[in-house]
């Protein structure tokens, strides 16, 4: 298994451009999640999905949106880049169910706005 | 919602002391403690945790402690390796359903050879 894959690993974008983060992961997991990492904020959740076709917003969803047509790919969106959303952004899955708690992270993207 | 505070934000510590993160809960409802480690450069793993039932567990050199009355949960990390180095991350979360963990903000632990 790969497991929870991120593309691209690295990305620069001028202000009021748009792009889409890819995340996949291929261990069937119906739980994903999007967080950013900002120093000295630790781990933020934008925005998360309970399944295809399921999708509710985090602690900071402003400037993003997402969608889940399948089990195995949750895009970000960033419609129009803004320098406040500079960031390290990692990708999440886990199984359903008691017992299956634990989160795996994709290995990140570094966006840089400018 | 669920807030979790994490202190210390930065740890500096001597190779072989002891290394020790604390972190406290606002929702009484939470029942899962996990803490991830993150080294420089790459994604946050898992490394223990713990559930609402038991007060410690251990794992080696780590071990994590919970009190749920006053709703603070600890990471403990003896004779600390440079190895050891990096960012550690608490979070909280409810069980049984689609709950997402809330994380702390981060300790970062450097350990001096």
């Amino acid at each position: 298994n790969a497991g929870v894959t991120q593309t691209p690993k690295f990305q620069v974008l001028k202000t009021g451009q748009s792009m889409t983060l890819q995340c996949a992961q291929d261990m069937n997991h119906e739980y994903m999640s999007w967080y950013r990492q900002d120093p000295g904020m630790g781990l933020r959740l934008i925005h998360y999905s309970v399944g295809a076709g399921i999708t509710d917003q985090g602690e900071v969803p402003n400037g993003y949106n997402v969608s889940r047509s399948t089990t195995e790919d949750f895009p970000l969106r960033l419609l129009s880049a803004a320098p406040s959303q500079t960031s390290v952004y990692f990708c999440a899955s886990r199984p359903p169910g008691r017992g299956q708690e634990t989160q795996y992270f994709g290995p990140g993207t570094r966006l840089l706005v400018l | 919602g669920e807030n979790v505070e994490q202190h210390p934000s930065t740890l500096s510590v001597q190779e072989g002391d002891s290394a020790v993160i604390k972190c406290t809960y606002s929702d009484s409802a939470s029942n899962y403690f996990p803490w991830y480690k993150q080294e420089l450069g790459k994604r946050p793993q898992l490394i223990i945790d713990i559930r609402s039932n038991v007060g410690e567990k251990k794992d080696q050199r780590i071990a994590v402690t919970l009190n749920k009355t006053a709703k603070h949960f600890s990471l403990h990390i003896t004779e600390t390796q440079p190895e050891d180095s990096a960012v550690y991350f608490c979070a909280a979360s409810r069980t049984g359903g689609s709950y997402i963990p809330t994380f702390g903000r981060g300790t970062s632990l450097i350990v001096h050879p």
